[in-house]
C-alpha cells in the first residue's frame, strides 16, 4: 500500500481564516479523495481531486469553500476557506489501492488534519 | 434510506466472545465492499475486502448478501485488542469513491 503523508496533523485557526492541508503520496496513485469526518460521525466524501482538471465534489460541498488542487499524480491539497466552528472536524486524504481498475478499489488514509476553528 | 446504515453499538462484550456486525447498502449496482477498523483518534485502516463467496483471515470472516444487500463481519474469539470502531465501506454510484457507514464501536473487556 502507499505511503500518505498529511500535514499539518493539527491545527487550530480563527474563524474567517483558511487553511490549507497538504498531502503527499510516495508513489503514482490514480485516485485521490478528500473526506471529513466529524465527531462522533463516519467519513464523508468532500471530493475527489482529478490531476490537471477540477475536483468533483459531492453534494453539499462546493469549490469555493472547499478549492482542491492536484498538480500530479502523487500531491493534493485541500484549502478550508473562511472557516467557522462548523469546520471543526478531521480531514482525511485517501488514495485508492490499485492503478485504473475501479473494482474492488480499497481506500488508504493518510492520518489525518484535525482542525479546530475558535 | 441511506447509502450505508449500521448499528452504531456500542458492543460490550467479553473477552472470548464471538460478535457479528451487519451493515446495509442502498446501491444495488455496488461492487466493492470492505470492512475497516479505526482506532481512536487514528485514521481508518483497511481490515478486509468482502468477496462474493465469503473471506475468512484468521478469527475474522466477513460475507457478502447481495440479494439483501448487506455484509457483515463476524469475530471469533474477541481479544481486548478488539476494541475499536468498525466502518463498512462500498463504493459509490459512479464505483470511483467509497461510501462509509458511520461504523460500529466494539469495547471487549476482561
Amino acid at each position: 500500500s502507499a505511503v500518505i503523508s498529511q500535514k499539518p496533523s493539527r491545527d487550530i485557526c480563527q474563524r474567517g481564516t483558511s487553511l490549507t492541508i497538504q498531502c503527499q503520496v510516495d508513489s503514482q496513485v490514480t485516485m485521490m479523495f478528500w473526506y471529513r469526518q466529524q465527531p462522533g460521525q463516519s467519513l464523508t466524501l468532500i471530493a475527489t481531486a482529478n490531476q490537471g482538471s477540477e475536483a468533483t465534489y459531492e453534494s453539499g460541498f462546493v469549490i469555493d469553500k472547499f478549492p482542491i488542487s492536484r498538480p500530479n499524480l502523487t500531491f493534493s491539497t485541500l484549502t478550508v476557506s473562511n472557516m467557522s466552528p462548523e469546520d471543526s472536524s478531521i480531514y482525511l486524504c485517501s488514495v485508492d489501492g490499485q492503478t485504473g481498475d475501479q473494482l474492488n478499489t480499497e481506500a488508504f488514509f493518510g492520518q489525518g488534519t484535525r482542525l479546530t476553528v475558535v | 434510506r441511506k447509502e450505508v446504515e449500521q448499528d452504531p453499538g456500542p458492543f460490550n462484550v467479553p473477552e472470548g466472545a464471538t460478535v457479528a456486525f451487519n451493515c446495509t447498502y442502498s446501491n444495488s449496482a455496488s461492487q466493492s465492499f470492505f470492512w475497516y477498523r479505526q482506532d481512536c483518534r487514528k485514521e481508518p485502516k483497511l481490515l478486509m475486502s468482502v468477496y462474493s463467496s465469503g473471506n475468512e483471515d484468521g478469527r475474522f470472516t466477513a460475507q457478502l448478501n447481495r440479494a439483501s444487500q448487506y455484509i457483515s463481519l463476524l469475530i471469533r474469539d474477541s481479544k481486548l485488542s478488539d476494541s475499536a470502531t468498525y466502518l463498512c465501506a462500498v463504493d459509490n454510484q459512479a464505483g470511483t469513491a467509497l461510501i462509509f457507514g458511520k461504523g460500529t464501536t466494539l469495547s471487549v473487556s476482561s
